[in-house]
């Protein structure tokens, strides 16, 4: 199994609402990536887990809050959101975070909608 | 900090004929991999070919092959008999020892 998968593929929320996006991943990667994509341009990283514990955090705000239950798992718990953060939610996954051959394998993103 | 250029925006290509996107870096470091990723529209980000900073050969994955001149610090990706499916975002990117950069990527269009 060489997949990574995310859940929801689509979301629209308010600015009030919280929701969670979801990954996972069985490949027994131990180091997975949030990433946001705004159209036509590169992912920009935002957070970086390394087995379960957080290993760079891209300065993102606060409204952004990772979480990873185990070593297959990594979700991004969302409140308050601004119009601004709607784009493509890339999760990803490689064997390991340090080292030089790491490729990453991305899910499918989840397209989210701030209104 | 290293960075990663791709210098063309879009690109268009007959199908059958072959293409080559370009790509420079900058880095100080002396070991490290490149990549080009391919995210077609709408759909997943899929890797399509890496290349060992330390290894001269270039790499070659079926139609794809690249042009890795490490003095120049330029990583060139070529694509051979352009098919309607390769039509994409190309993103190259650059790994050393921790996170992967990536370059604002090139579309590529192909023409039937």
């Amino acid at each position: 199994d060489t997949e990574v998968t995310q859940t929801p593929k689509h979301l629209v929320m308010g600015m009030t609402n919280k929701k969670s996006l979801k990954c996972e991943q069985h490949m027994g990667h131990r180091a997975m990536y949030w990433y946001k994509q705004k159209a036509k341009k590169p992912p920009e990283l935002m957070f970086v887990y390394s087995y379960e514990k957080l290993s760079i955090n891209e300065s993102v705000p606060s409204r952004f809050s990772p979480e990873c239950p185990n070593s297959s798992l990594l979700n991004l718990h969302l409140h308050a959101l601004q119009p601004e953060d709607s784009a493509l939610y890339l999760c990803a996954s490689s064997q390991v975070l340090r080292g030089l051959y790491n490729e990453q394998f991305f899910g499918p993103g989840t397209r989210l909608t701030v209104l | 900090a290293q960075t990663v250029t791709q210098s063309q925006p879009e690109m268009s290509v007959q199908e059958a004929e072959t293409v080559t996107l370009s790509c420079t870096y900058d880095t100080s470091e002396s070991d490290y991999y490149l990549f080009w990723y391919k995210q077609p529209p709408s759909r997943q980000m899929i890797l399509v070919i890496r290349q060992e900073a330390y290894k001269q050969q270039n790499a070659t994955e079926n139609r794809f092959s690249v042009n890795f001149q490490k003095a120049a610090k330029s990583f060139s990706l070529k694509i051979s008999d352009s098919q309607l499916g390769d039509a994409a975002m190309y993103f190259c990117a650059y790994k050393g020892d921790d996170k992967i950069i990536f370059g604002k990527g090139t579309r590529l269009h192909i023409l039937p």
